[in-house]
């Protein structure tokens, strides 16, 4: 079985300021990883995805998530946040025995204040 | 490469009705999934698709059905519906074969509103 938290369903930021969205997940096997994100009345597009490779992965616009086991976080980073960045982000965990297995958290919805 | 195209990209249905939504995957990807979409439940999974075979179901009620043709695109069905089966309708696709990474590529959506 697995799951996945998102901790914060808020995170309101100011533009240039970090950005940090938590997400712990549970799995029962070596998970693979992943963010979406989805901006409004849109589809979710992929930022970035932990597959067992470095465990720090870096995603598209400057977004990265750190895979810690230990932990069984992989939170998502930006160093400055962007208006455009502006969506809905979600943490999605994959496992078992095959990807069709996939679990996605709740979504925690960024807002960046100019 | 043209992504994954949904249509129609909004609807509106009364309760009772049927409707029928249309995905189209990216050229290559033989597997689609579907997926509804509200505020209060979050992003659930309905079904997947392989080269013509439903393969994995979610947890929803017969009136919820799907089919892929063979040429990958696929349909869902709602029969009966109920206000709340107002809903974003997302498809994705994802090719198989790349380590099995999970990787979805989605579309914009169907939304569809009940009334």
């Amino acid at each position: 079985a697995q799951s996945v938290t998102q901790l914060d369903s808020h995170v309101s930021v100011s533009e240039g300021t970090p950005v940090l969205l938590r997400c712990n997940y549970s799995s029962s096997y070596s998970p693979s990883l992943f963010w979406y994100v989805q901006h409004p009345n849109k589809g979710l597009q992929l930022l970035l995805k932990y597959t067992s490779a470095a465990t720090l992965v870096k995603g598209i616009n400057g977004f990265e998530a750190e895979f810690k086991k230990s932990e069984t976080s992989f939170h998502l980073t930006k160093p400055s946040a962007h208006m455009s960045d502006a969506a809905e982000y979600f943490c999605v965990v994959s496992g078992g025995t095959g990807r069709r297995a996939l679990t996605f958290g709740s979504g925690t919805r960024l807002q960046v204040q100019p | 490469k043209a992504g994954v195209t949904q249509t129609p990209r909004y609807l509106i249905k009364t309760r009772g009705q049927q409707v029928t939504l249309s995905c189209s995957p990216i050229s290559g990807h033989r597997s689609v999934s579907w997926y509804q979409q509200t505020p209060g439940q979050g992003l659930q999974f309905l079904f997947e698709y392989f080269s013509e075979t439903q393969r994995n179901k979610g947890n929803f009620p017969g009136r919820f059905s799907g089919r892929q043709f063979s040429n990958s695109r696929s349909e869902m069905n709602v029969s009966t519906l109920e206000l709340g089966d107002s809903a974003l309708y997302l498809c994705a696709s994802s090719l198989e074969g790349r380590g099995g990474t999970g990787e979805l590529f989605f579309g914009e959506g169907s939304r569809l509103t009940v009334l």
